[in-house]
């Protein structure tokens, strides 16, 4: 089965340090999103893009957060510096516009900020 | 503003019962909503997609269905087994053409016993 894949599946990390998450949609998706997941808030959209564009990134602090695809089978989340309410488990999660498909969601990856 | 709401918040249930989960939206425009399935610690699967036109719809012991007029849906998990334990997120889209804003609801968090 074609799979979502996120690197590194757990982060742990000092405040203030940066962090790279990274994400590997499934071949020939043109759509990606990375989600955020906490107890509190349950799941959040951060950014979203089509073939590669960001379309929304409206969910995202812009002052610490930064979503990129540098190409077509990577996508990254940055965030410098991190903090300790960064705290989360981040899922990136890919799909392809105009089927009737689902999204298809990696494992995450569960960042703890200390 | 575009919100989702799911009842009850978690529920318990003998194995082989039926159980019936709601999903309530004020996302507009309505363009299709999904239900996914997250087991602990995985990223969530997605288990129906329903358009505008669609009212049910089903997916082996899961059943969805959507009332656009009322704007609600409901899950519906037929002799439930010990692996159908897991949180259930609605996901609501709305927009049209190239651009759709995702809402998720905070989930239902089911635990099915013996």
């Amino acid at each position: 089965d074609a799979r979502v894949t996120q690197t590194p599946r757990h982060k742990v990390t000092e405040m203030g340090q940066e962090v790279t998450m990274r994400c590997q949609p499934i071949l020939g998706h043109n759509t990606v999103f990375w989600y955020r997941q906490t107890m509190m808030q349950g799941l959040e959209l951060l950014a979203y893009f089509r073939n590669r564009a960001p379309l929304d990134d409206s969910g995202m602090p812009k002052d610490r957060f930064s979503a990129e695809m540098p190409d077509a089978t990577l996508a990254t989340l940055k965030i410098q510096p991190s903090e300790p309410r960064d705290s989360a488990v981040y899922f990136c999660a890919s799909g392809l516009q105009g089927t009737a498909n689902g999204y298809t969601f990696g494992s995450g990856t569960r960042l703890t900020v200390v | 503003k575009n919100q989702v709401e799911q009842s009850p918040q978690s529920l318990i249930i003998l194995e082989g019962k039926n159980c019936t989960l709601q999903c309530n939206y004020t996302v507009s425009p309505f363009s299709n909503l999904r239900w996914y399935k997250q087991d602990t610690g995985r990223g969530p699967v997605s288990l129906t997609i329903m358009t505008f036109s669609e009212n049910t719809k089903s997916n082996g012991r899961y059943t969805a269905t959507l009332d656009a007029d009322t704007k609600q849906s409901s899950l519906h998990i037929t002799a439930s087994q010990l692996s159908d334990s897991a949180s259930y997120i609605c996901v609501v889209s709305a927009g049209s053409g190239g651009y759709q804003k995702v809402t998720f609801g905070t989930g239902t968090k089911l635990q099915v016993i013996p």
